[in-house]
């Protein structure tokens, strides 16, 4: 059974606090990891998704590493905004799969 | 370019009942896959559907059917519906589909809340 993991379940910051969630998945027949971010009343969208081990993307103060041998992936947000607050996603493709494996969430809220 | 339309946003059935989803990809994808979320869960997969075929079918009873037309609209019916089935049910598209390394573009949902 292909699990994907997601700590913390929630976490409370400060506005300006930098903060980071872990992604877990099984390392074994990896084929591409996705992030989302989904807003309150919102549909989920897009972050980043990623296929090569130590593959480390950008968008504005949101990036995220991948490391394929061991099965995870980081996500972190410089100098969070209360606008970043949200649920962040991830989802595991594995090749012996064809749909995306989704773990429950970090919840993030941001208070100013 | 249009989002992905999920119609009806909300609904209320009672148990027993049958329901039907609609989902409208963006203009252009082929794919679209089915996902149900309840409180505590992760997103579950439902099925894919990929130019009108079914092309992947996630771990759910055969009360939940999906079938998609050839304009890609695609929708899901769940037939005698249980207190269970309650949740928000989201719907991505995507150009390749979901075996894909490109990235799902989702619905708002539609929540179905059975009494």
């Amino acid at each position: 059974i292909l699990n994907v993991e997601q700590s913390p379940q929630s976490l409370h910051v400060q506005e300006g606090d930098s903060t980071n969630f872990t992604c877990s998945f099984p390392s074994s027949n990896f084929y591409a990891l996705h992030w989302y971010r989904w807003e309150t009343a919102k549909s989920p969208e897009a972050l980043f998704v990623m296929t090569l081990n130590g593959d480390e993307k950008k968008k504005g103060r949101i990036s995220a590493t991948l490391n394929t041998k061991e099965g995870y992936s980081y996500l972190y947000i410089k100098g969070s905004q209360p606008e970043d607050s949200a649920t962040y996603l991830c989802a595991s493709l594995g090749g012996s799969q064809g749909n995306l494996i989704f773990g429950k969430g970090t919840k993030l809220s941001v208070k100013p | 370019k249009a989002g992905v339309t999920q119609t009806p946003r909300y609904l209320i059935k009672t148990r027993g009942q049958q329901v039907t989803l609609s989902c409208s990809p963006i203009s252009g994808h082929r794919s679209v896959s089915w996902y149900q979320q309840t409180p505590g869960q992760g997103l579950q997969f439902l099925f894919e559907y990929f130019s009108e075929t079914q092309r992947n079918k996630g771990n759910f009873p055969g009360r939940f059917s999906g079938r998609q037309f050839s304009n890609s609209r695609s929708e899901m019916n769940v037939s005698t519906l249980e207190l269970g089935d309650s949740a928000l049910y989201l719907c991505a598209s995507s150009f390749w589909g979901t075996g894909d390394t490109g990235e799902l573009f989702f619905g708002e949902g539609s929540r179905l809340t059975v009494l």
